[in-house]
């Protein structure tokens, strides 16, 4: 069975602050698929970001990077120079390799309520 | 391009009740599914669909239906409805390719359900 985790229900942090996400998966899968996808306030989701577990490069995309530790099971979330719209839950997602039939279900974790105070 | 489509945006249902929510994508997407969000417990799966006529359950599929007869359209029927099911509920679609990789979902703006 799969499983994420993020212990940090909620953060907040002033802005421009740094601020790191935590993310912590269990799976059985030798090649599995992590993502992170952003709740604004609005309440849709938004795809951040899909990593696959033979690629272990953090990624850097602006504000945001992703660091994936493959020898703890993590994969966090930074966001550089925090700003106020940055405030949202923050979801991490973990995916089997479409190999079989619903094998690409995602499974989330709680998340991770961020709040960027001015 | 409208994406993912649900209505209603918000329905209040007594225990008992049955209805439906729709679900619509444009993308020509084979992958869809429904979820439901909970108050510190993220998303949960309640079921899934890879194509027109193929459906599976998820995490939660007790007291849902659903079925697939267009790749546009993945309705999700509470057949009795209980307040357990009050809950957000989410839409989802994603393209499936050939290979190994699981896409990315685009999600529907979400039904916020209430049943009394």
């Amino acid at each position: 069975a799969q499983k994420v985790t993020q212990a940090q229900t909620e953060i907040s942090v002033v802005e421009k602050e740094d601020v790191t996400l935590d993310c912590v998966y269990e799976t059985r899968d030798t090649t599995y698929y992590l993502f992170w996808y952003k709740q604004p306030p609005s309440g849709e989701l938004v795809f951040l970001i899909r990593r696959n577990s033979f690629d272990e490069q953090n990624e850097i995309s602006g504000r945001y990077s992703w660091n994936f530790q493959k020898s703890t099971s993590s994969f966090n979330f930074t966001i550089t120079a925090s700003q106020v719209v940055d405030s949202a839950v923050y979801f991490c997602a973990l995916s089997g390799a479409r190999l079989n039939f619903g094998n690409e279900k995602l499974t989330f974790g709680t998340g991770t309520r961020l709040t960027i105070i001015p | 391009n409208a994406g993912v489509t649900q209505t209603p945006k918000f329905q209040v249902l007594k225990t008992g009740q049955s209805m439906t929510l729709q679900c619509a994508q444009d993308m020509n997407h084979e992958y869809m599914s429904w979820y439901r969000q909970d108050p510190g417990m993220g998303l949960r799966l309640i079921h899934y669909s890879v194509g027109a006529g193929i459906t599976d359950q998820g995490e939660v599929p007790n007291g849902y239906n659903v079925s697939r007869s267009t790749t546009e359209d993945f309705p999700l029927r509470l057949l009795s409805a209980a307040p357990s099911q009050t809950s957000v509920y989410f839409c989802a679609s994603s393209y499936s390719g050939t290979g190994e990789v699981p896409y990315e979902q685009y999600f529907g703006p979400g039904t916020r359900l209430t049943v009394t």
